[in-house]
């Protein structure tokens, strides 16, 4: 079982619908999660850091955490064109400074 | 400023080469990792560093090697031994619990 898995896309969404991102992880223990964006060619950049169960919201993003079940999720609203790239799922694995990630989704938008 | 930097952008390594890919960080983090990203893949861990002068295997650790004799340095050897090595580095460090911050990344061909 892979520590860290996200739905396979790509995922296509027209303009202004919602984007929804999933992501589930294997060790019980793990506490931070973080979602990243990623454009062709480019470095990773943050999008959200979540560390307890619930909603967490900025701007159009929010992240979902659900502990029990193991799933963080990452809704985007209003999807705009320049939200086309690639979203991976991040996961700090418990008692140990691994940072793992998912293979990724990749979001396009269409106009 | 701070940030993480890589060196170089781009670099290409002969068979049967050793090369050493860079990377720097002056935001005063502890942890520090390498990542390797195929075409259309995720972010997959070769090494990671917690503190000075000890480092994990990470998940693909075959055929690389790291050191970590300074907190704001970790090198990345990619050995003959690393019999598939094109592909996109990614550097990252981080403090704490908080999120990893990533540099701009060293495309590797071999030629």
């Amino acid at each position: 079982q892979k520590e860290v898995e996200q739905n396979s896309g790509p995922l296509s969404v027209p303009e202004g619908a919602i984007a929804s991102l999933n992501c589930t992880y294997s060790d019980r223990g793990s506490q931070s999660f973080f979602w990243y964006r990623q454009y062709s060619g480019k470095s990773p950049e943050l999008i959200m850091s979540i560390y307890s169960n619930g909603d967490k919201e900025d701007g159009r993003f929010t992240a979902q955490l659900n502990k029990a079940s193991q799933y963080v999720s990452l809704l985007i609203r209003d999807s705009q064109p320049s939200d086309s790239a690639t979203y991976l799922c991040a996961v700090r694995l418990s008692n140990d400074y691994k940072l793992s990630f998912g293979a990724g989704t990749t979001v396009t938008v269409r106009a | 400023d701070g940030g993480i930097t890589q060196s170089p952008k781009y670099l290409f390594r002969k068979e049967g080469q050793n090369v050493t890919l860079s990377c720097e960080q002056n935001l005063n983090h502890d942890a520090m990792y390498w990542y390797r990203q195929d075409p259309g893949q995720g972010l997959r861990l070769i090494y990671y560093s917690q503190i000075v002068n000890d480092f994990q295997k990470g998940d693909i650790a075959e055929g690389y090697s790291v050191s970590r004799e300074k907190k704001e340095s970790f090198p990345l050897t990619v050995t003959s031994a690393q019999k598939n090595p094109t592909a996109f580095y990614l550097c990252a460090s981080r403090k704490g619990n908080t999120e990893a911050f990533f540099g701009q990344g060293t495309r590797l061909t071999v030629v």
